[in-house]
């Protein structure tokens, strides 16, 4: 799997947009970009991934660069419930599902 | 829809013992994974079983093993457990390939004495 790189830690105002940064830059055109997150102690929670379209759900909205190098995770209106670790991964579609967690970013969501 | 879950939540052992950890992963799903999380390592992938067969391993020695049986619920062990091995041991189930996201579990801690 292409390793990612995000920032370490990130601040955001409750109610502003919370838009988190991933650069892959070696990836593959077989390979999905995954988001997570993880809540302090409680096991990662699934938020989207994409392969070169961009994707949204009802959590957030992932904006993938059109030559696939980068990412950004957008979060529309964090809450202080939205204070996570925030993790970028790239996988390829038929690798199983091993998941290669990196460092991801701190996200501290302020009132 | 019932979601992953594990047993037992916490757990603490002593050097030398060995532990068995059980993950029911979300009906239907036929892949399951194992992690380990610790303040050091961050979050390292165990291994994975789909539809009884271990599919991939991660790096990590033979004293941890698991198995899954025909219900798709999954069995991780670790014998003769060392200071090192106190973590947060997380599950996550799957549908099955890569494609497909995967559904974590509240994970086990386990403290070794």
């Amino acid at each position: 799997d292409a390793k990612t790189t995000q920032p370490p830690s990130m601040d955001c105002a409750e109610g502003r947009a919370a838009n988190l940064p991933c650069n892959h830059s070696t990836i593959s055109g077989n390979e999905y970009v995954y988001w997570y997150r993880q809540i302090h102690s409680q096991g990662p929670q699934y938020i989207i991934h994409g392969l070169k379209n961009n994707e949204t759900n009802e959590m957030a909205s992932l904006i993938i660069t059109e030559d696939r190098k980068s990412s950004t995770l957008i979060l529309p209106h964090a809450t202080l419930r939205d204070t996570a670790v925030y993790y970028c991964i790239a996988r390829e579609i038929n690798a199983g599902n091993m998941l290669t967690f990196g460092g991801g970013t701190r996200l501290m969501v302020k009132p | 829809k019932a979601g992953v879950t594990q047993t037992p939540r916490y757990l603490i052992k002593t050097r030398g013992q060995q532990v068995t950890l059980s993950c029911s992963p979300i009906s239907g799903h036929r892949s399951v994974s194992w992690y380990q999380q610790t303040p050091g390592q961050g979050l390292q992938f165990l291994f994975e079983y789909f539809s009884e067969t271990q599919r991939n391993k991660g790096n990590f020695p033979g004293r941890f093993s698991g198995r899954q049986f025909s219900n798709s619920r999954s069995e991780m062990n670790v014998s003769t457990l060392e200071l090192g091995d106190s973590a947060l041991y997380l599950c996550a189930s799957s549908w099955g390939g890569g494609e497909y996201e995967q559904y974590f579990g509240p994970g086990t801690r386990l403290t070794v004495t």
